[in-house]
């Protein structure tokens, strides 16, 4: 157990309805990265948030994606009008972010992942 | 676009043999991380290698990274049937925090 939670574990849905993941990191961890894992394949990032504030998002995201962090803890990631194709693990994962330009490397710990499953 | 390649994609050896996982990339990291999943749960983090040339061992695990920074290698000594499992390597960019992972191996050890 990394500390990181995830809620749901699994979720099966029907294509086109709406879902949304939940992610508790690390209380002292300022950093909140989503990722997705398709089979057979390493995670591939999606966003990231440092405290409240979404800093990075990656083509995978599109406009059906949104996520959110209000209060700088825990985050949702909501999919709308699901697809066959969104079938895949999504992972969470959190880190203390140092200094600037900092010589020690920052540490993702991931947690348990969702798996959705679209029919 | 930086990517990173791992080999071999599947290994199945024998309980007690020795073995070496490759991850390999054009581009240069500023820290590359190795980790290994089990199905159904979250990648766990086996180690973290930043400088050029760096050799870190845990137990029976050998992690090196290429001197160039654009390379590494997970060599397992003797592995048991517990080091089954997907091990995954990741690069993280400088200035760029989001992990860019590799293709994963996925390791058995039969007993």
């Amino acid at each position: 157990d990394t500390g990181v939670s995830q809620d749901p574990r699994h979720k099966i849905t029907k294509r086109g309805q709406n879902v949304t993941f939940r992610c508790d990191p690390i209380s002292e961890h300022n950093r909140l990265y989503w990722y997705r894992q398709t089979l057979g394949q390493g995670p591939e990032f999606l966003t990231y948030f440092q405290n409240e504030a979404q800093l990075e998002k990656s083509r995978l995201l599109s406009d059906r994606f949104s996520a959110e962090r209000p209060k700088g803890s825990f985050s949702t990631l909501e999919i709308q009008r699901t697809e066959q194709g969104d079938s895949a693990m999504y992972l969470c994962a959190s880190s203390l972010a140092g200094l600037a330009n900092s010589r020690f490397p920052e540490t993702q710990y991931f947690g348990p992942g969702t798996r959705l499953l679209v029919l | 676009t930086q990517l990173l390649e791992q080999s071999p994609q599947f290994l199945s050896i024998q309980e007690g043999e020795n073995l070496t996982v490759y991850c390999n990339s054009s581009s240069v990291f500023s820290s590359l991380q190795w980790y290994r999943q089990e199905p159904g749960e979250g990648p766990v983090l086996l180690v973290t290698v930043v400088t050029g040339g760096e050799v870190k061992k845990l137990k029976r695990l050998t992690f090196q990274f290429g001197d160039a920074r654009k390379d590494s290698s997970l060599h397992i000594t003797a592995a048991q049937p517990g080091d089954t499992g997907l091990y995954l390597c990741a690069g993280a960019g400088f200035g760029n925090e989001k992990l860019t992972f590799g293709t994963g191996t996925r390791l058995t050890i039969i007993p």
